[in-house]
């Protein structure tokens, strides 16, 4: 089955405890980003990738860092998270290189509190 | 920039009648527009798109969506609403000169309730 798959799906942590939230997609897409879902402000991007060690920032960058070092993984990760960080994560992916007009395939959600 | 608004944050409809959710755009160029529908605990599913062509937008689930350029609208519709239909839906858009970054901006979401 076609999908994007996050862990953990739900995580419980303190400020200034390093976390890393893994993705993975087995459409072999190259194209993966991270968004956040906040009440009331939708979804936001936090960093993109185009393909493999392609990393950019999206909207809300500061906070978190990524990498891409295999095609099918894009794990976020959290240095020193703070509990402005309790939101709700996506993985998403989509094919193409630029100018893609394909849909982005979204994963299942991380619900993080850092209390 | 780009946003987008879906100015209800609502929408109750009974089973079988018509449903719309709105949804209105702002781009600096022309727009690649989609739905996306989100049910509990569960991840965000596309629905349809607009790239270019026909204003009237099928996608799944027998939704359809109408691209108004002059209005800047792209809502959502269905001809008869499900019970199942009740979730959130989320409009989003996207630059067609982005080809790069490829982000998807998304409105707030609107809650979709249908009654039996």
């Amino acid at each position: 089955e076609a999908q994007v798959t996050q862990n953990p799906r739900y995580l419980i942590t303190v400020t200034g405890k390093k976390l890393t939230v893994t993705c993975s997609q087995n459409m072999n897409h190259e194209y993966m980003s991270w968004y956040r879902q906040d009440p009331g402000l939708g979804l936001r991007q936090i960093y993109y990738s185009m393909n493999v060690e392609v990393t950019d920032k999206g909207d809300v960058p500061e906070g978190y860092k990524v990498s891409r070092k295999e095609k099918r993984n894009f794990p976020l990760i959290l240095e020193s998270p703070s509990p402005n960080q309790t939101s709700l994560y996506f993985c998403a992916s989509s094919f193409g290189g630029q100018g893609s007009t394909y849909e982005q395939y979204f994963g299942p959600g991380t619900r993080l509190t850092v209390t | 920039a780009q946003s987008v608004a879906q100015p209800e944050d609502q929408v109750n409809v009974a089973e079988g009648n018509p449903l719309t959710v709105k949804c209105t755009y702002s781009v600096s160029g022309n727009p690649y527009l989609f739905w996306y529908v989100q049910y509990p605990n569960r991840g965000l599913q596309f629905l349809l798109k607009y790239i270019t062509g026909d204003n009237l937008v099928k996608g799944s689930y027998g939704f359809e969506a109408e691209f108004n350029k002059s209005q800047t609208s792209f809502h959502l519709k269905k001809p008869s609403a499900l019970v199942s239909d009740s979730a959130l839906y989320f409009c989003a858009v996207r630059e067609t000169w982005d080809t790069g970054r490829r982000a998807l901006t998304f409105g707030s979401g609107t809650r979709l309730q249908v009654q039996p």
